[in-house]
C-alpha cells in the first residue's frame, strides 16, 4: 500500500534554533499534503495545507512565519519550526492523499524544545 | 465548517466482547467521507474503516463495523470480539470531498481492551 515516510521521528533542539521536518510520500505523487500538530491526549489539530509549486494555506491561529511550509516537488513536503520556543514542543504528522482516496500519514515527529 | 463530536472520553471492554464507539458530525454538505482511524501507542494513525455519505449499506472490515445514520449524522463503529492490540485512541474523522480532501477530526475515544 501506499506509504507516507515522515523524518525524523524524534528530534531535540534548543531555544532559538530551528528545525526542518520532512514528509515524503513514497510510492505515490501528492500533490497536497497536510501538516498537523498533536497535544498529549488530544486530538490531531490541522496546521496547514502544503500544495505543490504553490504556497501553503495556512489555518487560522497558525503563524506562517514561524511554522514555513515547502512543497517542492509531488512527493517532498517539509515544515520548519523557525527559532523554536518550549511551547513548541509537541507531535506533528503530515498526511497525503493516495489516488484512491485514502489518507496515509506519517509516523510523526516529537519535538523537544530546551 | 463542519463540526465532529465523540461524546466518549474513554471506554473499557473485555477481551472478546464487543464495543462500540460513538460520533456524531455536523454539516450542511452532501459528497463526503467518514473514517475511523486507530493510533496506538506508537502514534501512527492507521486507518481502521471508511464510509462514503453516498452509500447506503454500512461498510465492514473483518472485526470492524458502523452504523452510518446520514440523516441523524451519526457513525459509530462497532469492534466484535476486541483483542488486546484494539487498545488504543480511536480518532472519527470527517472529509468534504468538495473541500480539498480535508480531515476534520473529533476529539478521540481512549480505549482500552482488558484481558
Amino acid at each position: 500500500g501506499a506509504v507516507v515516510s515522515q523524518h525524523p521521528s524524534r528530534v531535540i533542539c534548543k531555544s532559538g534554533t530551528s528545525v526542518k521536518i520532512e514528509c515524503r510520500s513514497l510510492d505515490f505523487q501528492a500533490t497536497t499534503m497536510f501538516w498537523y500538530r498533536q497535544f498529549p491526549k488530544q486530538s490531531l489539530m490541522l496546521m496547514a495545507t502544503s500544495n505543490e509549486g504553490s504556497k501553503a494555506t495556512y489555518e487560522q491561529g497558525v503563524e506562517k512565519d514561524k511554522f514555513l511550509i515547502n512543497h517542492a516537488s509531488l512527493t517532498l513536503s517539509t515544515l520548519t519550526v523557525t527559532s523554536a520556543h518550549p511551547e513548541d514542543s509537541s507531535f506533528y504528522i503530515c498526511s497525503a492523499w493516495s489516488p484512491n482516496t485514502e489518507a496515509f500519514f506519517g509516523q510523526g515527529t516529537r519535538l523537544t524544545v530546551v | 465548517a463542519q463540526t465532529v463530536t465523540q461524546s466518549q472520553p474513554e471506554m473499557s471492554v473485555q477481551e472478546a466482547e464487543t464495543v462500540t464507539l460513538s460520533c456524531t458530525y455536523d454539516t450542511s454538505e452532501s459528497n463526503y467521507y467518514l473514517f475511523w482511524y486507530k493510533q496506538p501507542p506508537s502514534r501512527q494513525m492507521i486507518l481502521v474503516i471508511r464510509q462514503e455519505a453516498y452509500k447506503q449499506q454500512n461498510a465492514t472490515e473483518n472485526r470492524f463495523s458502523v452504523n452510518f445514520q446520514k440523516a441523524a449524522k451519526s457513525f459509530s463503529l462497532k469492534i466484535s470480539d476486541s483483542q488486546l492490540g484494539d487498545t488504543a485512541m480511536y480518532f472519527c474523522a470527517f472529509m468534504n470531498r468538495d473541500a480539498g480532501n480535508m480531515l476534520t477530526f473529533g476529539g478521540g475515544t481512549r480505549l482500552m481492551v482488558k484481558p
